[in-house]
């Protein structure tokens, strides 16, 4: 158990429709970082949160967004979704911004996304 | 931009079998390397970890050493169990960056 915790474990919706995942930090720690696994993009970043700021984009599409709540815990946004979307989405958190090469990532279980 | 292969599994194993997964990177910098492994239906577990070169990281009876002159991380397991039959990525981080960079992973099955 890494202490990040992810919810709801699956997720089984419409195309068209808005999905909310949510992501709580392991204790202690400042930034939150989202990644979508899907079967033909693999691993990738989608975006990070800092202490409630946004620190660094990666490869997030615009009917995406997130957000860092002051408790720290974290909402990944998904709209008007399509059947592409489907994939694990995973949470993970570390104790810094992530500019520092000890700076590790612990990952959550995942939220399972299917759009039908 | 910046980049991280493995090889293409699955990797079919007997019990006790020696364990080899070939990592290289592509980077600039000196990058942060890591191993995750991915058990069924479950999250990334952080596996191991080396942050500069020469380092070796270990963890479980797992090795990988960061070889800057040959730009690679592979990872080693002398007897591989049952339960080591997972999937494993490499990734890495840049120190001044943010994300993680991942392979594409590695599917390994080890059979009693």
């Amino acid at each position: 158990d890494s202490g990040v915790t992810q919810t709801p474990k699956h997720l089984i919706t419409a195309t068209g429709q808005r999905v909310t995942l949510r992501c709580s930090p392991r204790s202690g720690d400042l930034s939150v970082y989202w990644y979508q696994q899907s079967l033909d993009q693999g691993l990738q970043f989608l975006i990070q949160y800092y202490n409630g700021e946004e620190r660094a984009k990666g490869n997030i599409l615009e009917r995406f967004s997130a957000q860092q709540f002051p408790d720290l815990h974290s909402e990944l946004n998904l709209s008007s979704l399509e059947l592409g979307d489907s994939a694990l989405y995973f949470c993970a958190s570390s104790v810094a911004g992530g500019g520092t090469s000890t700076d590790t990532q612990y990952f959550g279980p995942g939220t399972r996304l299917t759009v039908l | 931009g910046d980049s991280v292969t493995q090889m293409e599994g699955p990797v079919t194993l007997s019990e006790e079998a020696f364990l080899t997964i070939n990592c290289t990177y592509t980077a600039t910098g000196y990058p942060s390397l890591f191993w995750y492994v991915q058990y069924p239906g479950e999250g990334l577990q952080l596996l191991l970890k080396a942050t500069k070169a020469d380092d070796k990281g270990s963890n479980k009876g797992f090795e990988a050493t960061y070889r800057k002159e040959t730009t690679s991380f592979h990872l080693e397991k002398g007897s591989v169990q049952v339960s080591d039959s997972a999937v494993y990525f490499c990734a890495l981080k840049k120190a001044a960056g943010n994300k993680l960079t991942f392979g594409g992973g590695t599917r390994v099955l080890v059979k009693p």
